[in-house]
């Protein structure tokens, strides 16, 4: 089965830059396009980036997306950490072309 | 604008049924794929099930036969029809349309607790 590995928790200071990393396992992340969700207490996720590297309208260009295929890994970058990201950041893609999978998520600290 | 506005979240015991529902504005649920998704206590994103424009659906196994994604084009609104309904079950259930593959918007999610 596909999966997504994420690390449990990453933190910046603000200005920093950060890095979330997204692990594909039994199967290629390049094979479908990987999508990133930002996640605050008590609210729905919202999109941060699609397709890899896309940002949504309204979402600055501080978020930025890569693919490595040779880590088999997306990852996402937040650049000059702002405290209002921090919150919990989910990567998304597919199995097959049926079945949804995300990564357990990262909870971002701006310390 | 797109929204998605969800209901029907509630106590329910193990075994019990429970129906949400997710009223979309701004869009017709059946020109899109609509999705499930689920977070418990504390815990990530859990894909629950898809509705295809054809109508075709899919289902993570751990739902598979207990509960029906559905949409009425009539009222513009998808379902979820939970059946057998055990403790591990437990979560916000989001509706989420899908673009491309990805969710955008998701409705403010619906709270379904499993317990006697």
């Amino acid at each position: 089965n596909f999966m997504l590995t994420q690390p449990h928790s990453v933190s910046g200071s603000p200005g920093e830059t950060v890095t979330i990393s997204c692990t594909g396992t039994g199967g290629s992340v390049a094979s479908n396009y990987v999508h990133w969700y930002q996640q605050r207490p008590g609210s729905a996720p919202t999109t941060v980036l699609y397709e890899d590297d896309q940002r949504p309208s309204g979402v600055p260009d501080r978020f930025s997306g890569s693919i490595d295929i040779s880590s088999n890994s997306a990852s996402l970058t937040i650049s000059g950490l702002k405290t209002e990201d921090e919150a919990d950041y989910y990567c998304q893609s597919y199995h097959g072309s049926d079945h949804a999978v995300f990564g357990g998520g990262t909870q971002l600290a701006v310390l | 604008e797109v929204q998605l506005v969800q209901s029907g979240g509630a106590l329910v015991q193990p075994g019990g049924s429970l129906r949400l529902s997710c009223a979309a504005s701004g869009f017709d649920v059946s020109d899109t794929y609509m999705s499930w998704i689920r977070q418990a206590p504390g815990k990530g994103l859990e894909w629950v099930a898809v509705i295809y424009i054809g109508g075709t659906t899919y289902y993570a196994d751990s739902v598979k036969g207990r509960f029906t994604i559905s949409r009425d084009g009539s009222n513009n609104t998808l379902y979820l029809q939970m059946n057998s309904l055990r403790d591990e079950d437990t979560a916000l259930y989001f509706c989420a349309k899908e673009k491309d593959r990805w969710f955008d918007p998701w409705g403010q999610g619906s709270l379904v607790t499993v317990s006697s």
